[in-house]
């Protein structure tokens, strides 16, 4: 069954503070993955998306792919309070539909 | 950025009622369209996979004659509840990407169905 686990949270941290979002996925065929941002009641809104093995950065954002321990992160870097929202892990099995995690939902603390 | 609007955002209506939802991609060709659902507090979970000109391709458990799905050029799909019950209240999102396979999907606004 192909499946990518989420911890639910919340993940509470402080303004300021690197928020770490987890992701593991069980089907070794997923060749790319992608994080989503989701506010209550709206829809997704892509963040960032990584196919190679190690970290990409994007501003405030850094995600890393380990194939190896198919394993998948996001680091938001001085969070903001409107950074709280419900982050999506995604995964691209090949057939370009994707699975989702279940999502975990952050609170920034101002 | 790609564009993809999503109408009605949404929709109450009464039981027994059909519905029209329309996945417009406004700054590039959708060769793909993806429907999703979405229920309170849990994740998206696909509905089925609709590519241009073809018949949609729907995921086990979706009924395909309940969710019909067209998808007749490169920038529309649709996806009709027929005779909707309380049940499929859900909010529905679409998806769209192109032909290179690198290109991420890119949702739409979503459309939250009530059933009443």
């Amino acid at each position: 069954q192909k499946e990518v686990e989420q911890n639910s949270g919340p993940l509470s941290v402080p303004e300021g503070a690197i928020a770490s979002l987890n992701c593991t996925y069980s089907d070794r065929g997923s060749q790319s993955f992608f994080w989503y941002r989701q506010y209550s009641g709206k829809s997704p809104e892509l963040i960032m998306f990584i196919y190679s093995n190690g970290d990409k950065e994007d501003g405030r954002f850094t995600a890393q792919l380990n194939k190896a321990s198919q394993y998948v992160s996001l680091l938001i870097r001085d969070s903001q309070p409107s950074d709280s929202a419900t982050y999506l892990c995604a995964a691209d099995t090949g057939r370009r539909a994707l699975t989702f995690g279940s999502g975990t939902r952050l609170q920034v603390q101002p | 950025g790609a564009v993809v609007s999503q109408h009605p955002s949404r929709v109450i209506c009464k039981s027994g009622t059909s519905v029209k939802i329309e996945c417009r991609s406004l700054d590039f060709q959708a060769t793909t369209m993806f429907w999703y659902r979405q229920f309170p507090k849990k994740s998206l979970m696909l509905m089925a996979t609709s590519n241009e000109g073809s018949k949609a391709t729907y995921e086990q458990g979706v009924e395909k004659d309940k969710f019909l799905i067209n998808h007749a050029s490169l920038t529309l799909s649709t996806l009709t509840v027929t005779s909707a019950h309380p049940e499929d209240s859900s909010f529905y999102i679409c998806s769209a990407t192109g032909a290179d396979s690198n290109q991420p999907q890119h949702f739409g606004d979503g459309t939250r169905l009530s059933i009443l």
